[in-house]
């Protein structure tokens, strides 16, 4: 069975652009999380989707948004890039999302804002 | 927020040796997760405990869900050089929240 996958795996860009991130689960996995990962701050948990809803939300601006789609596969979106948004962008999948669950990482996108 | 105090942040030992991280918390959790990061890679699942009191072992790795449900230790015998990484730790505090993690402890492994 395939891991969770993520493209790009690198990417550079320039304060003020927009980034898509995209992240497909592990198959038959309906819950999509995504976390920010920095030296300082370590990992940190962006939201959470479920059956194309959002269904837990981290401390992020407004900034940091995110959709899934039907076949589980989700994207999140960072507009107005500031320096402080470079980092490893990390998504993991689970069956429900619940309590009992362990999630599973994909390998990240390392985002580099100049 | 919840908060996860893992340690230590950072360790440098001999191979062969055994190693030990543990992460606390002023908080309950349900589910304790710890988790290897390779450079470059996401983390990768190396045990996870679902009760308290739980001891599990993964081949050289063995892991204990504390009595209290506020912590957690990690131990590794006889350390290799590929035992090199971040480990984190994990928890979940109840129901469909999201997991907290520890800032991780960076292992070095000198052969």
């Amino acid at each position: 069975k395939a891991g969770v996958t993520q493209t790009p795996r690198y990417l550079i860009k320039t304060r003020g652009q927009q980034v898509t991130l995209s992240c497909s689960p592990i198959s038959g996995h309906r819950s999509v999380s995504w976390y920010q990962q920095t030296p300082g701050q370590g990992l940190q948990f962006l939201f959470e989707y479920f059956s194309e809803t959002q269904r837990n939300k981290g401390n992020f601006p407004g900034r940091f948004s995110g959709r899934q789609f039907s076949n589980s596969r989700s994207e999140m979106n960072v507009s107005t890039l500031e320096l402080g948004d470079s980092a490893l962008y990390l998504c993991a999948s689970s069956l429900y999302g619940s309590g009992v669950e362990t999630q599973y990482f994909g390998p990240g996108t390392r985002l580099l804002v100049l | 927020g919840q908060q996860l105090n893992q340690s230590p942040q950072s360790m440098f030992i001999q191979e062969g040796e055994d190693v030990s991280m543990n992460c606390t918390s002023s908080s309950i959790f349900n589910t304790w997760l710890w988790y290897k990061q390779d450079p470059g890679e996401g983390p990768v699942l190396l045990i996870a405990l679902y009760k308290a009191g739980e001891l599990t072992s993964n081949g050289r790795l063995t892991a204990q869900f504390g009595i209290t449900r506020k912590d957690s230790f990690l131990n590794i015998s006889a350390s290799i050089p590929s035992d090199v990484g971040i480990y984190f730790c994990a928890g979940l505090p109840s129901g469909n929240t999201p997991l907290v993690f520890g800032k991780g402890t960076r292992l070095s492994v000198i052969a």
